[in-house]
């Protein structure tokens, strides 16, 4: 079972000030990355899902990093803006599973 | 299109009752999942289907759930004899394909409430 961690829990950000959180998880028995956004009462949305090592993805704002050699991801969020305020979900795949395994999230909030 | 919807949205039963939740994938997804999140803590995977069989259900807590997909589409999760620590957000998830490195598209949850 992998451990996932996320940090920070929760994070207060002014508007257009970029920001970046972190997900770990152990490097031996991993396959995929996926990074979600889940605003309040919506469906969580997929963002990413990265494998290869060094994998570097981008979506507007957004961009992703991976490293699975020491078993890390960092998510950044270049100008925030308020629609951004959601929880942000990190989601290994062990190689062993189609399931992906779900860190406790970083909760953003954007100030105007 | 059409994206994964859940329904009912918001369930509140009482504890010892049974409650079907149901889900309805892409069309064409032949993976289907379910997940559990409760208060303060991520997605926990409970079942994996592909096609109509169920590939991976070790997520699921006991013998009190259990999900079916009869004919490969639409999924039900069941809950019998319901309890108060069942209580939580109830997300299915489809992808085209089976596979780890496959995004899993979510539906909005059901959200569920055993008093």
């Amino acid at each position: 079972i992998l451990n996932v961690e996320q940090s920070p829990q929760s994070l207060h950000v002014q508007e257009g000030d970029s920001t970046n959180f972190t997900c770990s998880f152990p490097s031996s028995n991993f396959y995929a990355l996926h990074w979600y956004r889940w605003e309040t009462a919506k469906s969580p949305e997929a963002l990413f899902v990265m494998t290869l090592n060094g994998d570097e993805k981008k979506k507007g704002r957004i961009s992703a990093t991976l490293n699975t050699k020491e078993g890390y991801s960092y998510l950044y969020i270049k100008g925030s803006q308020p629609e951004d305020s959601a929880t942000y979900l990190c989601a290994p795949s062990p190689s062993s599973a189609s399931k992906i395994i779900f860190g406790s999230g970083t909760r953003l909030s954007i100030r105007p | 299109g059409a994206g994964v919807s859940q329904t009912p949205s918001n369930k509140v039963t009482e504890k010892g009752k049974y409650v079907e939740l149901r889900c309805d994938p892409i069309s064409g997804h032949t993976a289907l999942y379910w997940y559990r999140q409760s208060l303060g803590q991520g997605p926990e995977f409970l079942i994996y289907f592909q096609g109509t069989g169920a590939a991976d259900d070790s997520g699921l807590p006991n013998d009190r759930f259990f999900a079916v997909r009869p004919e490969g589409s639409v999924s039900t999760l069941k809950i019998q004899r319901t309890e108060r620590g069942d209580s939580a957000v109830y997300l299915c998830a489809s992808s085209l394909s089976p596979g780890t490195g496959e995004t899993q598209y979510f539906g909005p949850g059901t959200r569920l409430l055993v008093l």
